[in-house]
């Protein structure tokens, strides 16, 4: 069975940083482009990040781009995100994704980031 | 960017009933694209890739059609599972994609 569990989702004030981590099971990680995907409180999904296979390559949208970081451990099966800079607009749910030819096949149950003062 | 519109944001329909959300790609997109149901509290699931192929597991009352520019999800006849919002996401410009807004689809 695939599961991806994602942790590390909090209260954090503007301005802070916080980790996301994302533990996968029951496929090959390693063969997966993996993302992550938010969705602010009663709002739609808006792509964040995504990272290659072998972590070659990364790409974020325009509104976390230098804030964000995403990284992967393919022996680990574990695929982060680190956030920097946090603002309020920056308040949703983390969803992490797998994604084998564009499409996004797999979800994780998605960790909750608050960030107020 | 790519921006994906859906229509309409939100209606309401009966068990039973047909109904069809449209998604529209301001460029053409080819066949590049994926349709999720989300329900309340859940993480989104995919139905429908490359515009019209079933994922697997999911019930053949759910079909997608189009290409290029306008798409459309049908569900044939709705069951009370069904009622959720629905996305569409282009993933032409992978690994950049992008999502509509979505489509919640209420109990009339």
């Amino acid at each position: 069975e695939v599961q991806l569990v994602e942790s590390g989702g909090g209260l954090v004030q503007p301005g802070g940083s916080l980790r996301l981590s994302c533990a996968a099971s029951g496929f090959t990680f390693s063969s997966y482009w993996m993302s992550w995907v938010r969705q602010a409180p009663g709002k739609g999904l808006e792509w964040v990040a995504n990272i290659k296979q072998d972590g070659s390559e990364k790409y974020y949208v325009d509104s976390v781009k230098g804030r964000f970081t995403i990284s992967r451990d393919n022996a680990k099966n574990s695929l982060y995100l680190q956030m920097n800079s946090l603002r309020a607009e920056d308040t949703a749910v983390y969803y992490c994704a797998g994604e084998k030819t564009g499409a996004t096949d797999y979800w994780g149950q998605g960790t909750l980031v608050t960030v107020s003062s | 960017a790519i921006r994906m519109t859906q229509s309409p944001s939100s209606f309401s329909a009966s068990t039973g009933d047909r109904v069809t959300i449209t998604c529209r790609a301001s460029q053409g997109i080819s066949s590049y694209l994926a349709w999720y149901q989300q329900k309340p509290g859940k993480a989104p699931k995919l139905l429908i890739y490359a515009a019209s192929t079933l994922q697997s597991g999911v019930p053949s009352r759910f079909s997608g059609s189009g290409s290029g520019t306008d798409f459309t999800l049908t569900i044939s006849c709705l069951q009370s599972e069904d009622f959720a919002t629905y996305y569409c996401q282009q993933y032409y410009s992978y690994p950049k994609c992008s999502f509509g807004q979505g489509t919640k689809l209420e109990i009339k």
